[in-house]
Order: structure tokens, then sequence, then C-alpha cells
């Protein structure tokens, strides 16, 4: 079945580490997005990637980098810039083809914790 | 600015019907979503409406948009256990060659017997 993997589903890391979440989707899609998730709010863009080797910035992208070598790999970096970086992240893709009416579909998400 | 409201939570009974609601403020919104979040879990799609609409049914689910006061609905009728989740209403535009979207803080329906 296609579909979005995020792993892993639960990462803990201490504060002034890097990490690396995943995101691979089977989808064949070509736009992936990384969305930040905080109780109470909605869901922010961080990075948002509509071809191989581009992306571009979102809403919050401060303290975060990403990269996109192939089509079904998204990979998101929360850096020791990130202020507040314990979250739920979620990961998305798209089939975009300028068609304005293709929905997110969604992976599972990771929830981060920084102590 | 783009801002999407959404009241935080709802309670109902079983069988009853639930009514989500949400206002958003930019009038070039070409689709409005509706998400289905499980504890734990990402967002799945439940359904949208292009912005010409008035209305979409989808078996259990009807939603309503009235474009002049920027309002959507979700009413679920029949309303089960199993939907007892976090229902995120969301309006999507062309911003920069993308789609771009707005998702409001999401209404927790809690359903009791």
């Amino acid at each position: 079945d296609g579909g979005i993997t995020q792993s892993p589903k639960y990462l803990f890391r201490k504060e002034g580490q890097n990490v690396t979440l995943s995101c691979e989707q089977n989808l064949n899609h070509d736009a992936m997005y990384w969305y930040r998730q905080d109780p109470g709010q909605g869901l922010r863009l961080i990075y948002y990637s509509q071809i191989v080797n581009d992306f571009q910035k979102g809403d919050i992208a401060e303290g975060y980098s990403v990269s996109r070598e192939k089509k079904e790999s998204f990979p998101l970096t929360v850096t020791s810039a990130q202020k507040n970086p314990t979250a739920f992240y979620l990961c998305a893709s798209t089939d975009f083809g300028g068609s304005y009416n293709s929905p997110l579909h969604f992976g599972n998400g990771t929830r981060l914790t920084v102590t | 600015g783009e801002d999407v409201e959404q009241s935080l939570f709802l309670s109902v009974r079983e069988g009853d019907s639930s009514v989500i609601n949400c206002t958003y403020t930019d009038s070039s919104s070409t689709y409005l979503y509706w998400y289905k979040q499980e504890p734990g879990a990402g967002l799945q799609l439940l359904t949208y409406i292009f912005s010409n609409m008035d209305m979409k049914q989808d078996q259990r689910l009807t939603v309503l948009l009235n474009k002049k006061d920027k309002h959507l609905s979700l009413r679920i009728a029949d309303t089960q256990t199993g939907d007892s989740a976090i229902y995120f209403c969301a309006e999507s535009f062309p911003s920069g060659g993308y789609n771009k979207l707005i998702f409001g803080a999401g209404t927790r329906l809690a359903v009791h017997p």
C-alpha cells in the first residue's frame, strides 16, 4: 500500500544536539512538506519541497534544515539553534501539478522530546 | 493576515449529530478541508469543498460553506464513539506557485454514551 512513513515514532534528545527526522513516501508525489504541531495550535509549516533538489522555507523555518536528494525522501534536521524543539512533527506529500485540489497526505508523525 | 478559527472542544452523546464550526479570513481561498486526527497519528483527509460550492454531502458527513460570512461547518450525523478525535479545518489558496494551507487549532470531539 502506498503511504508516508515517518521514523522514529518517538525521539528523545539532549539539548544542544542536532537530530534528523526521517520521512519517506512511495506515492510518487512531487511535493513534500514538514509541519510542526503544538498543543492547542494549528499546524505550522516549516519547509516544503515541490521538486527534487529544491525546497523553500515555510512560516517557521528558523532552527531547521532539510534536503531533497530523492523524490521519495525529505528528511528534517532539528538543529541546536531551534529554541523550543519539543513538538509533534508531521510530514506530508501531495501530487503537485498546478492543481489546487490535491489534498495533503500525512504520515503518522514523530514526537520529539528535547531535555 | 490569514487565520482560521475553531472552537477547541465539543462534547456530544452517541447517536446525536455533531456540528463543528470554523471561520476563516482569506477570501481568496480555493478549497476548504476537514481533516481528522486520532491520538498519536497523522491527519486523515475527511472531505473538502470547493469555494464556489455551498454544500457537500458524503455519507454521514455534511459540509456547509457560507462564503459571505467566511464560515465553514462539518456536520457528523449519528455520531459514534469512533468519531472521537481532533478535527482540523484548513483553507487553501495559491501562494508562490504552491498550494498553501492554513490550519485551525483543531476541535476535540468527545463522544459519550
